[in-house]
């Protein structure tokens, strides 16, 4: 069935470091792919989104580019901040309009 | 904020119980998507509902159920509850019912079954 695999961790940085967290998704069709961020005690924020193969989401200096041929779905930015610190999901909607998401990568930045 | 309300925050309850999760869509928003968080299944998908009709399911199970209602409010009902259903419940809106839309998440509920 459709999933989604992402990198555990948690993953500890010093800031201005670079960062990926890996995500690979199994679907049937060509799903759109997603970043959330949930920062402590708050809810999802949609924080980058790619809707077919080859497109790059970016936001906040993250990107994630969209890769059909490894499906996958890798998000990096070039140098983390403090305020970075908080859980990562990678999700998948699939054509039946049915999220998937993985399981969280914790990120600590710090000073 | 992301303009989706949801009450109440944190409920304790006890096992057998049954829970009504209340949410409010952003202004303008159609659809309704509700989730569970738990730290051994992770975030999972349980129901969608666009316009007051059933759109998607995923992983919910039978003793939950929900509906939404002509103000396109939602109510997530949780009934004979077990220990392994506490967990944080977020709902989600996006204006419409189609793929790709993006979801904008409610602060959660926090439900704790004793």
């Amino acid at each position: 069935g459709d999933s989604v695999t992402q990198m555990e961790g948690p993953v500890t940085l010093s800031e201005e470091a670079f960062l990926t967290i890996n995500c690979t998704y199994t679907a049937t069709g060509y799903p759109s792919l997603f970043w959330y961020v949930q920062y402590p005690g708050e809810g999802l924020q949609l924080l980058l989104k790619a809707t077919k193969a080859d497109d790059k989401g970016s936001n906040k200096g993250f990107e994630a580019t969209y890769r059909k041929e490894t499906t996958s779905f890798h998000l990096e930015k070039g140098s983390v901040q403090v305020s970075d610190s908080a859980v990562y999901f990678c999700a998948q909607l699939n054509t039946g309009n049915q999220f998937y998401f993985g399981t969280g990568t914790s990120l600590t930045v710090i000073p | 904020d992301s303009g989706v309300t949801q009450t109440p925050k944190h409920l304790i309850t006890a096992t057998g119980q049954r829970v009504t999760l209340r949410c409010s869509p952003r202004s303008g928003d159609l659809s309704v998507y509700w989730y569970q968080q738990s730290l051994d299944q992770g975030l999972q998908f349980l129901i969608q509902y666009y316009n007051g009709e059933e759109r998607a399911k995923g992983n919910i199970l039978e003793r939950f159920s929900a509906q939404q209602f002509p103000d396109l409010h939602s109510e997530l009902n949780l009934s004979s509850l077990e220990l392994g259903d506490s967990a944080l419940y977020f709902c989600a809106s996006s204006s419409q019912a189609g793929v790709r839309e993006t979801q904008y998440f409610g602060p959660g509920t926090r439900l704790l079954v004793l």
